[in-house]
């Protein structure tokens, strides 16, 4: 159980374009769903947090009109890279904590997606 | 927020059994401990999560002891698809935010 998705696994755009990438929790309701941000050889870090319902929470440094998140249900939220740029190409990694059962305090993260931007 | 420190590497060999610790002096009251397991270019794999003591399950044990300021996983006979960079974190129920440390890079020889 708790199997968390993301779509595409891989994209790669054109500097300018925008990029949407898709997290869904499959086999359990999420009311907290968190995007991270991978660079090689780096830790993860979180950019923002979001609630079903209700506006995203941004890390600090995190531009909020350039990542929009969306978070409409509650097995799913999505990342939108706006106006995409070569220092945009990351790993991106979403992560969700179930709604009930004994696992609450437990975040369990999508496979990632790869962008790269040209 | 907890800070972690952990050892950035591990080396080990197969069958041998890893420990590997983790430092958080200031961790409070209603935090727990969540090990993850990461491969490259894939999300974090959950490993085991506790709060005080010990914990088990299939794949490791979690030794937490009395004054929860560290802990160590432990993973019997490890093989060489245990490489792998493993994130010690420390947070609260609902986990309103998980901060990843370095995290430490355990490599698997034959």
């Amino acid at each position: 159980g708790a199997v968390v998705s993301q779509h595409p696994s891989r994209v790669i755009c054109k500097s300018g374009t925008s990029v949407k990438i898709e997290c869904r929790s499959l086999d359990f309701q999420a009311t907290t769903m968190f995007w991270y941000r991978q660079f090689p050889k780096q830790s993860l870090m979180l950019m923002a947090t979001s609630n079903e319902g209700s506006k995203a929470t941004y890390e600090q440094g995190v531009e909020k009109d350039k990542f929009l998140i969306n978070h409409a249900s509650l097995t799913l939220s999505t990342l939108t890279v706006t106006s995409a740029h070569p220092e945009d190409s990351s790993f991106y990694i979403c992560s969700a904590s179930p709604l009930r059962g004994r696992s609450q305090e437990t975040q369990y993260f999508g496979p990632g997606t790869r962008l790269l931007v040209l | 927020l907890a800070k972690t420190t952990q050892p950035i590497s591990m080396d080990s060999y197969e069958g041998q059994e890893v420990n590997i610790t983790c430092s958080h002096n200031n961790i409070a009251t209603n935090d727990y401990i969540t090990w993850y397991q990461q491969f490259p270019s894939q999300g974090p794999r959950f490993i085991i999560q506790g709060y005080k003591t010990k914990v088990t399950n299939e794949v490791a044990s979690l030794f937490i002891p009395a004054d929860r300021k560290s802990s160590t996983l432990s993973l019997p006979r490890v093989s060489l698809s245990d490489t792998a960079v493993y994130y010690c974190l420390v947070g609260d129920r609902g986990f309103q935010k998980l901060v990843f440390g370095t995290g430490t890079r355990l490599l698997v020889s034959p």
